[in-house]
């Protein structure tokens, strides 16, 4: 698509359910970037995808945080018995080579799915 | 290895003031140097880059020079207006792995009327 695309913007869930968080990257993207931000904080690095695999898991809070991409495009947040301080805005990314040269990669962010852990 | 160091929020000025946001960065190669901006409530956009020593990236009146030897790209625009009130980032992509971006911890600029 033309932008990075996030669903759902806004989730409100109970403490302890799990939620899927997606995101559809601009497409030939193939770079897909997760990041969390809370409330007035800066970004947190989550996982990076190349293509479908992920060479960097090393944000990943904890083993209640996966995420997967499939098809070389959209990806999905996921977490389990979600908790309160999993309250933040997720933030997904994506980037890819422009031209045959190296003309300066840019990363290009979604609007955000505000999760609040009630 | 490779990070992105900027000073710390909140920033406060009057309408027209001149804005300075300083960064400095680290890194192992020859990066590519970047500024985001979030406006209240809304993702981070692009705002500017600079690819190579000495470029100047500018949008919206806003400039960054790629200053290899101070590794810097200070922020700056000579007249802010109430409009640019917003969080801003500056970050950096290794040319190595130009897949992998460091991000600052975000400037909160003010600008009051």
């Amino acid at each position: 698509g033309a932008g990075v695309s996030q669903s759902p913007s806004n989730k409100v869930t109970e403490k302890g359910k799990d939620v899927e968080l997606r995101c559809d990257p601009i497409s030939g993207h193939t770079a897909l970037y997760w990041y969390r931000q809370s409330l007035g904080q800066g970004l947190e690095f989550l996982i990076y995808f190349q293509g479908n695999s992920a060479p960097d898991k090393s944000g990943l809070p904890s083993d209640r945080f996966s995420a997967e991409r499939t098809g070389g495009s959209v990806s999905t947040l996921t977490i389990q018995r979600t908790q309160q301080e999993d309250s933040a805005v997720y933030l997904c990314a994506s980037s890819g080579r422009q031209g045959l040269s190296f003309s300066g990669n840019t990363i290009y962010f979604g609007e955000g799915s505000w999760l609040t852990v009630v | 290895g490779d990070s992105v160091t900027q000073m710390e929020g909140p920033v406060t000025l009057s309408e027209e003031a001149f804005l300075t946001i300083n960064c400095t960065y680290t890194a192992t190669g020859y990066p590519s140097l970047f500024w985001y901006v979030q406006y209240p409530g809304e993702g981070l956009q692009l705002l500017l880059k600079a690819t190579k020593a000495d470029d100047k990236g500018s949008n919206k009146g806003f400039e960054a020079t790629y200053r290899k030897e101070t590794t810097s790209f200070h922020l700056e625009k000579g007249s802010v207006q109430v409009s640019d009130s917003a969080v801003y980032f500056c970050a950096l992509s290794d040319r190595g792995d130009f897949n992998k971006f460091y991000f600052g911890s975000g400037t909160k600029l003010n600008v009051k009327p």
